[in-house]
């Protein structure tokens, strides 16, 4: 088990709204990075947070935001949901922005757009 | 382009037996390659983290295998049990970015 946790773990919405998902950070750990994982499917990078500042982003549009915070924690906010959002989201968090260290990753928020 | 792909996409194999998954990558220069096991409806659990100077990495009855001159992986499973039934997930991380490249996984089922 890590020290990884997003909250909350299932989440329903309808299309067209706004969604907040939340990730503690292993302790330690200062880089936080989301993945969007469709069924049968690998994880696709969203962004990347370190100290606090967007480091890296995927392909993914402007309405996929994120926030971290000065404790390490992070925020993804995905606005005007739509149907394709539907997914698993996953956070991991290493230390260091070099990329050298294992990620390790919370269990995952599984959203539905409805 | 960087991409990541594991064949085959499933695995069914008898308890008790030794195997193999695979996970190869396009462009060798990468910085490291890391397993995943992910259950059903579940988040990703880290197997083993090879750096792009090793060759493998062992632990337990796994072992993962780094060939980069071929764009290649293995994970081998010793002896394997019904509780290793999950999809492993091979993701890369190239020099230019941090991000990690993953492939599909392979879902491997043990029958006991």
């Amino acid at each position: 088990e890590t020290g990884v946790t997003q909250s909350p773990t299932h989440l329903i919405k309808t299309r067209g709204q706004q969604v907040t998902l939340r990730c503690s950070s292993q302790s330690g750990h200062n880089t936080v990075s989301w993945y969007q994982q469709a069924l049968g499917q690998g994880p696709q990078f969203i962004f990347q947070y370190y100290r606090e500042e967007e480091n890296g982003r995927g392909n993914f549009p402007p309405r996929f935001s994120g926030l971290q915070f000065p404790n390490y924690s992070s925020e993804l906010n995905v606005n005007a949901l739509e149907l394709d959002d539907s997914a698993l989201y996953l956070c991991a968090s290493s230390s260091g922005v070099s990329g050298d260290t294992e990620a390790f990753f919370g269990q995952g928020t599984r959203l539905t757009v409805v | 382009k960087q991409e990541v792909t594991q064949i085959p996409a499933a695995l069914s194999v008898p308890e008790g037996e030794n195997l193999v998954l695979n996970c190869s990558f396009t462009d060798s220069a990468i910085y490291n390659l890391q397993w995943f096991r992910q259950d059903p409806g579940k988040g990703l659990t880290s197997l083993l983290l090879i750096q792009s100077s090793q060759r493998e990495q062992t632990s337990g009855r796994l072992n993962a295998s780094l060939d980069k001159s071929s764009g290649r992986s293995t994970l081998y499973i010793a002896a394997s049990q019904p509780g290793d039934s999950a999809t492993y997930l091979c993701a890369v991380r190239w020099d230019s970015n941090y991000q990690l490249i993953w492939g599909a996984g392979t879902k491997l089922i043990i029958k006991p």
